[in-house]
C-alpha cells in the first residue's frame, strides 16, 4: 500500500504558467520535503518541512514555494515554470527519533514546460 | 545549442555475479552514509547504511564498506538478480535526515 501519495504522476505546463504538485502521507511522519530530481541526475532537495518549521536550502530558487496545512499533506508551488523546471519532482518523509537517513519516497511527480 | 544530457556510469553484471558500486565523498567530517536503489520510474528506496564508527555492516545480499582513510564507500551485491537493475545513489546525511545524493551508478543485469 502506497504510503507516499503524489499528485499528479505527470503534470504538463506551459513557461510560465503555475503550478502545484501535492504530496500526502499515511505514516504520520513529522518530517517532508521535496526533491527535483532532473534526468539521470541525483536528488537534490529544495527544501523541508519540520514539523510546521520550513527550511529551505540555500540555492533553491525563489520561484519554488511549499506549503504544509496539516501533518499529512505537503505543497510544491511552481510560481513560474521555466525550460530548465522540468524534472521529477519528489516527495519524501522521515520519522525523527527513527532510523537516521530513512527516507520514505513517493513515486514522484514528473513535470513538462512546454 | 544542442543540449547533451548527463550519463550515468553504469555496471553491466551477469545473473548470479557479485556487484560492486562505489562512491566517494569529499567530506571528511561526514559521519553518516545511506544507499539507496531507484528503479525506472519509482522514487528511492532505502538499501542499507553506515556510520563512520563502523567500516562494514551487511544486510541481506548487501554490504557496505566505508573507508573512511580515501573518503571511499561502496555497496557489494551478492548474487545480483534482474530485478536488482537499478540506479544507486550514495547518500551523506546532513543532520535531521537532510540528505546529500551522490552522482549514481546505473546497475544492469542480464540473465
Amino acid at each position: 500500500d502506497a504510503m507516499v501519495i503524489q499528485n499528479p504522476r505527470y503534470q504538463v505546463t506551459q513557461f510560465g504558467k503555475p503550478v502545484t504538485l501535492s504530496c500526502s502521507q499515511t505514516l504520520n511522519h513529522n518530517v517532508m520535503y521535496w526533491y527535483q530530481q532532473k534526468s539521470s541526475q541525483a536528488p537534490k532537495l529544495l527544501f523541508h518541512y519540520y514539523d510546521k518549521d520550513f527550511n529551505n536550502e540555500a540555492d533553491t530558487p525563489d520561484n519554488f514555494q511549499s506549503r504544509r496545512p496539516n501533518t499529512s499533506f505537503c505543497f510544491l508551488d511552481i510560481r513560474s515554470p521555466g525550460l530548465g523546471d522540468a524534472a521529477m519532482y519528489l516527495c519524501a518523509t522521515s520519522k525523527s527519533g527513527g532510523r537516521d537517513g530513512e527516507l520514505f519516497f513517493g513515486e514522484g511527480s514528473r513535470l513538462t514546460v512546454l | 545549442g544542442e543540449s547533451v544530457g548527463l550519463h550515468l556510469p553504469t555496471l553491466s553484471v551477469q545473473e548470479g555475479d557479485n556487484s560492486i558500486i562505489n562512491c566517494a565523498y569529499s567530506n571528511s567530517a561526514s559521519d553518516y552514509f545511506i544507499w539507496y536503489k531507484q528503479e525506472s520510474g519509482k522514487g528511492p528506496q532505502f538499501i542499507i547504511d553506515i556510520r563512520s564508527n563502523m567500516d562494514k555492516r551487511q544486510g541481506q545480499r548487501v554490504t557496505v564498506l566505508l573507508n573512511k582513510t580515501v573518503k571511499h564507500l561502496s555497496l557489494q551485491i551478492a548474487a545480483t538478480q534482474p530485478g536488482d537493475s537499478a540506479v544507486y545513489f550514495c547518500a551523506e546525511n546532513r543532520g535531521y535526515s537532510t540528505l546529500t545524493f551522490g552522482k549514481g551508478t546505473m546497475l544492469l543485469v542480464s540473465p
